[in-house]
């Protein structure tokens, strides 16, 4: 089974600190996706990565960026953050670049909570 | 632009009767759709994924699901709800290079 592993499951941090929010999967995935998932509004995506060293803006970028050095781990970095960041965010990954049959698999997510 | 739109936020059932959760999509061709379910505190699973193999796509736990391109809908059915079904569904449309558009979410609550 394909193990995609979050960091930290609760995490408190103050507004301005600058945050790392890890994810490791362990299917050499090619693909990597962090979201945010917000009540009504669903799952909104925020970077996503198809390989090492290579990012692309999701839907709501602003305020995060992301690094992959290597292909088992995306981290996630909120530069500067702030209370509207108050999120879960949730980390997958997924197999294809070109079949976007193959479903993404997610780890057990991350709530953070900015004061 | 792909779509989809779940038409309940929360459906309430009673345990061991039937299951009906809504999504329509909106799509200028023929998409592949998936159902996720997401347990308190824990992240999203696959139920199941409609690829035009098949209308009537069968899922783990019971779950299964029919396209209909004349409705323009897959929405996920069971005979008999459990308690442990309560959880988040979400309906899924992939949108190519691996991207997926997610559903606003159904909240499934089962009362004894």
């Amino acid at each position: 089974d394909v193990k995609v592993t979050q960091s930290s499951r609760y995490l408190v941090k103050r507004t301005g600190e600058k945050v790392f929010l890890e994810c490791v999967q362990d299917m050499d995935h090619e693909n990597m996706f962090w979201y945010r998932q917000d009540p009504g509004l669903g799952l909104r995506l925020i970077y996503f990565s198809y390989d090492v060293k290579m990012k692309e803006k999701g839907d709501i970028p602003e305020g995060y960026s992301v690094s992959r050095e290597k292909k088992e781990r995306f981290s996630l970095i909120l530069e500067s953050a702030s209370t509207n960041q108050t999120s879960m965010y949730l980390c997958a990954s997924s197999n294809s670049k070109t079949d976007s049959n193959q479903p993404q698999h997610f780890g057990d997510g991350t709530r953070l909570s900015i004061l | 632009a792909q779509s989809v739109t779940q038409l309940d936020s929360h459906v309430s059932v009673s345990e061991g009767t039937p299951v009906l959760l809504r999504c329509n999509y909106s799509s200028s061709y023929s998409p592949s759709l998936f159902w996720y379910v997401q347990h308190p505190n824990k992240g999203l699973q696959l139920l199941l994924k409609y690829t035009s193999a098949a209308t009537l796509v069968k899922g783990i736990n019971g779950f299964e699901a029919e396209f209909k391109k004349s409705e323009t809908s897959f929405h996920l059915t069971k005979p008999s709800a459990h308690m442990s079904d309560a959880a988040e569904y979400f309906c899924v449309v992939p949108t190519g290079f691996q991207k997926l558009v997610f559903g606003t979410g159904t909240r499934l609550l089962v009362s004894p």
